[in-house]
């Protein structure tokens, strides 16, 4: 079981905006920046946001991120069929400052 | 633009010792902005991360594996490895290696992966 939870799947149309939460407590995201990472099967994992809301370049501004006390949200809009993949968010717990603690994945499904 | 080139056997007898390499380029493994890791995926479950090395030597190793995960530099080479010992059926995964943002916590690059099978 992760400590960080997210809902195992979430689905929508392609063109329409979905969102997956990341909850966790105050010794992980509630004091530390949450990424969020995409993931498909058999590839290395793709980092999509950082530092809470921060888009590295190539990511396109369909991907959003935010953060509020301890739970973590990735919005992704215009949705197309390429982003049907696992979505991981992930950070780190105080009691290990240089580790690294991830959800147990959403898989998106685009209808 | 720093890259990461995982080498190593697919194939892992039980009991033996899971050995992988990554080889960094584009960029020092002496570098204080990264720590260097190493992530795995079992069949069907999530993402788990396994440790990090900082370029200092200082370790950092998931409680759940730390008693058999051993995880090094080498300078000479540009390279950081991974050992985990006593493996079963259960350490089957594919491993990435992968650079943890020393301030953010990001992993920004990822090796292409290894799938390693335990079996006799």
């Amino acid at each position: 079981q992760s400590v960080l939870t997210q809902p195992p799947s979430v689905s929508a149309a392609p063109g329409q905006k979905v969102t997956i939460s990341c909850s966790g407590t105050s010794s992980n995201i509630g004091n530390n920046y949450v990424s969020w990472y995409q993931h498909l099967p058999g590839t290395a994992p793709k980092l999509l946001i950082y530092d809470n809301n921060m888009r590295p370049s190539g990511i396109p501004d369909r991907f959003s991120g935010s953060k509020s006390g301890t739970s973590a949200t990735l919005g992704i809009a215009g949705l197309q069929t390429g982003d049907e993949a696992d979505y991981y968010c992930g950070t780190w717990d105080n009691s290990l400052s240089a580790g690294v603690i991830f959800g147990g994945g959403t898989k998106l499904t685009v209808l | 633009q720093l890259q990461l080139q995982q080498s190593g056997p697919g194939l892992v007898k039980p009991s033996e010792t899971l050995s992988l390499t990554c080889t960094v380029s584009g960029d020092s493994i002496n570098s204080n902005s990264y720590y260097w890791g190493w992530v795995r995926q079992a069949p069907g479950k999530g993402l788990e991360w396994i440790g990090s090395i900082f370029y200092s030597g200082s370790t950092y190793y998931n409680p759940s594996l730390k008693s058999r995960v051993s995880i090094s530099v080498d300078t000479s080479k540009n390279q950081f490895s991974l050992k985990l010992s006593s493996v079963t059926a259960a350490d089957a995964a594919l491993y990435f290696c992968a650079t943890r943002g020393y301030l953010t916590g990001r992993l920004a690059h990822w090796g292409q992966g290894t799938l390693v099978t335990v079996s006799s």
